[in-house]
């Protein structure tokens, strides 16, 4: 069964820093493309990053580019998400799903809420 | 950046009717298009790729079509545990991969 769950959401003041971790199992973690996925509180989804299997490529969406850096380890099967310079419209829920462009498989999210 | 537009935002039917969701995008994203389905407090569960194609375990009273830049899900005969909130996204121009602002679908 592929499961995936993140953790290292938190409150944090504005102008902060914090990283993410989503651990996948159930699957050749790998194989595939790993994406982050945000939703603030009350709002729809906004596609924030994701990054090739063997890590060599990864993407952004414009607000977060140069604040925030995806990555992965594949000997733990692990992804996370970097976050700099936090901003109160960073605060959302943010899911790890798998795979680069449309997701099956996603976790549950963790929560990360940016204010003084 | 591609532009997805969905209406209406909410969606008032009876149980047993039929729902018509529609998605439009700015530019043409071909047949790369999904659709998804969220509850409160849960994460989106993908119910339709490739514009039309249902993903596994999606019952067939859900169905999707268009192409280019018009889409619509049909839910056919609502149920009760189809009260949800319903996204659609690009996938044909990225980055960045983009969704619409979403579909209430509400009991009326």
């Amino acid at each position: 069964e592929v499961q995936l769950v993140e953790s290292g959401g938190g409150l944090v003041q504005p102008g902060g820093s914090l990283r993410l971790s989503c651990a996948g199992s159930g699957f050749t973690f790998s194989d595939y493309w790993m994406s982050w996925v945000r939703q603030a509180p009350g709002k729809g989804l906004e596609w924030v990053a994701n990054i090739m299997p063997d890590g060599s490529e990864k993407y952004y969406v414009d607000s977060v580019k140069g604040r925030f850096t995806i990555s992965r380890d594949n000997a733990k099967n692990s992804l996370y998400l970097e976050m700099h310079i936090l901003r109160a419209e960073d605060t959302a829920m943010y899911y790890c799903a798998r795979d680069g462009r449309s997701w099956v498989y996603w976790g549950r999210g963790t929560l990360l809420t940016v204010s003084s | 950046e591609i532009v997805m537009t969905q209406s209406p935002a909410t969606l008032s039917v009876s149980p047993g009717e039929r729902a018509t969701l529609s998605c439009r995008a700015s530019l043409s994203v071909s047949s790369n298009l999904a659709w998804y389905q969220q509850k409160p407090g849960q994460a989106p569960r993908l119910l339709i790729y490739g514009a039309s194609t249902r993903a596994t375990g999606i019952p067939a009273r859900f169905s999707g079509s268009g192409s280019g830049t018009e889409f619509t899900l049909t839910i056919s005969s609502l149920q009760s545990e189809d009260f949800a909130v319903y996204y659609c996204q690009q996938y044909n121009n990225w980055p960045p991969l983009t969704f619409g602002g979403g579909t209430k679908v509400e009991i009326k």
